[in-house]
């Protein structure tokens, strides 16, 4: 089946440790993003990526990194400058802008739980 | 800054009525989208909206859009319980979606 894979579902950090949580896609999608989500509220967007090699900031890129070596892969690491991790994280992907109207929603995957221990 | 407003923020409805959640924005954007969440779980694409004018329905959900207003509205009608989830808009603008803060919706027996 199509979709969007995030793995793990729970992670757990320590402090002063860096995590990375990964996101696969076989979609075919150019543009991958991640978003955070904390409780009660909406999706804050982190790092997106249109094509390989290349990723922009988002509004709360600081205390994360990204890479897309890949079109289906676009990690997330969360480093040890992000003092407060805990949150909800969403990755998603769109196809090509223009020709199919489909190919404009931006598809999520089921989340990764990020808690610090 | 795009900024994108939702409301009301919570919403207890009884089954069998109609309501309508109201998303407000800031500046003109490409394109307006829809999306449910249900608890714990990931975003559901819901609608997709272009233009001015543009309606959509699905089942019980119906999104409007009038970018005169910067204004989308989801009306739902005749509430049922597999309705209760959390509900938000989002506005597209170059590469980008600027989130709602959520509508969170419970259906009442």
């Amino acid at each position: 089946d199509g979709g969007i894979t995030q793995s793990p579902k729970y992670l757990f950090r320590k402090e002063g440790q860096n995590v990375t949580l990964s996101c696969e896609q076989n979609l075919n999608h150019d543009a991958m993003y991640w978003y955070r989500q904390d409780p009660g509220q909406g999706l804050r967007l982190i790092y997106y990526s249109q094509i390989v090699n290349d990723f922009q900031k988002g509004d709360i890129a600081e205390g994360y990194s990204v890479s897309r070596e890949k079109k289906e892969s676009f990690p997330l690491t969360v480093t040890s400058a992000q003092k407060n991790p805990t949150a909800f994280y969403l990755c998603a992907s769109r196809g090509l802008a223009g020709g199919n109207l489909a190919k404009n929603i931006q598809y999520f995957g089921a989340g990764t739980r990020l808690s610090v221990l | 800054e795009l900024k994108v407003e939702q409301n009301p923020l919570f919403l207890s409805m009884q089954e069998g009525k109609n309501y309508t959640i109201y998303c407000n924005y800031s500046t003109t954007s490409d394109r307006l989208y829809w999306y449910r969440q249900d608890p714990g779980k990931s975003l559901e694409s819901l609608f997709v909206l272009l233009s001015n004018g543009a309606v959509k329905q699905e089942g019980r959900l119906m999104a409007s859009l009038d970018t005169k207003a910067r204004l989308s509205t989801l009306h739902i009608t005749a509430a049922v319980h597999d309705l209760s989830a959390t509900y938000f808009c989002a506005v597209g603008r170059n590469e980008k979606l600027t989130f709602g803060t959520g509508t969170r919706l419970t259906i009442i027996p």
